[in-house]
């Protein structure tokens, strides 16, 4: 297996520009979830959720952030429109039953 | 509030001795408690997970207790090696909920 995939690697944008985050977890993991990771704030949860549907959405930051998990094998992170803040590396883990999660490389999000 | 504190930001050891590293809890009651390790520009990687009913755990040179009345658990590295240097996250899943916390992180190098 390939692992978590994730694309793009890295991701400059201009302020009040849409942007989208893609995921392909793990065949046959059952949880997905995406985490951001800043220097102040470390690793936070924005969403997670299980055999596609969102279980927990009370980590996203604002209404400007959502996401989508349309099959088993895809989802999205999206932010429209952005702003300067929203700069982190964002990661999407898989997992089954929820015992250890396997990250992707995350995306470097960079809103100038 | 609930808090999760690893024992400090950075860790320096000499090559062959054991590394310790600490990550206590506050206001939390995790079913159960996981480490992982992060390298420069990559995501976290699952190395151990540890159930509330299990006082330790081991793997090959790393070693894992868990400690639900001190609210602590206790990560050992024996033999370092310049290749541990990484940052180690711990990482704790609450009882009811359905996610995991993490720690900011203890930065390892392991001194040749």
């Amino acid at each position: 297996d390939a692992g978590v995939i994730q694309s793009p690697r890295h991701e400059v944008t201009e302020m009040g520009q849409e942007v989208t985050l893609r995921c392909k977890p793990i065949s046959g993991h059952d949880y997905l979830f995406w985490y951001r990771q800043t220097m102040m704030r470390g690793l936070e949860l924005l969403i997670y959720f299980n055999n596609n549907v969102p279980i927990d959405d009370s980590g996203m930051p604002e209404d400007r952030f959502s996401a989508k998990m349309p099959n088993a094998s895809f989802s999205t992170l999206k932010i429209q429109p952005s702003e300067p803040r929203d700069s982190a590396v964002y990661f999407c883990a898989s997992s089954w039953n929820r015992d250890g999660y396997t990250f992707g490389s995350g995306t470097r999000l960079t809103v100038v | 509030s609930q808090k999760i504190e690893q024992n400090s930001e950075a860790l320096n050891i000499q090559e062959g001795k054991t590394a310790t590293l600490t990550c206590n809890y506050t206001n939390y009651s995790p079913a159960y408690l996981q480490w992982y390790r992060q390298d420069p520009g990559r995501g976290p990687v699952f190395l151990l997970l540890i159930r509330e009913n299990e006082k330790e755990k081991r793997k090959e040179r790393l070693k894992v207790t868990f400690d639900t009345t001190l609210k602590q658990s206790l990560f050992h590295i024996t033999a370092s090696q310049p290749a541990d240097s990484a940052t180690y996250l711990c990482a704790l899943d609450m009882q009811g909920a359905n996610n995991l916390f993490f720690g900011t992180g203890t930065r390892l190098t392991v001194i040749p």
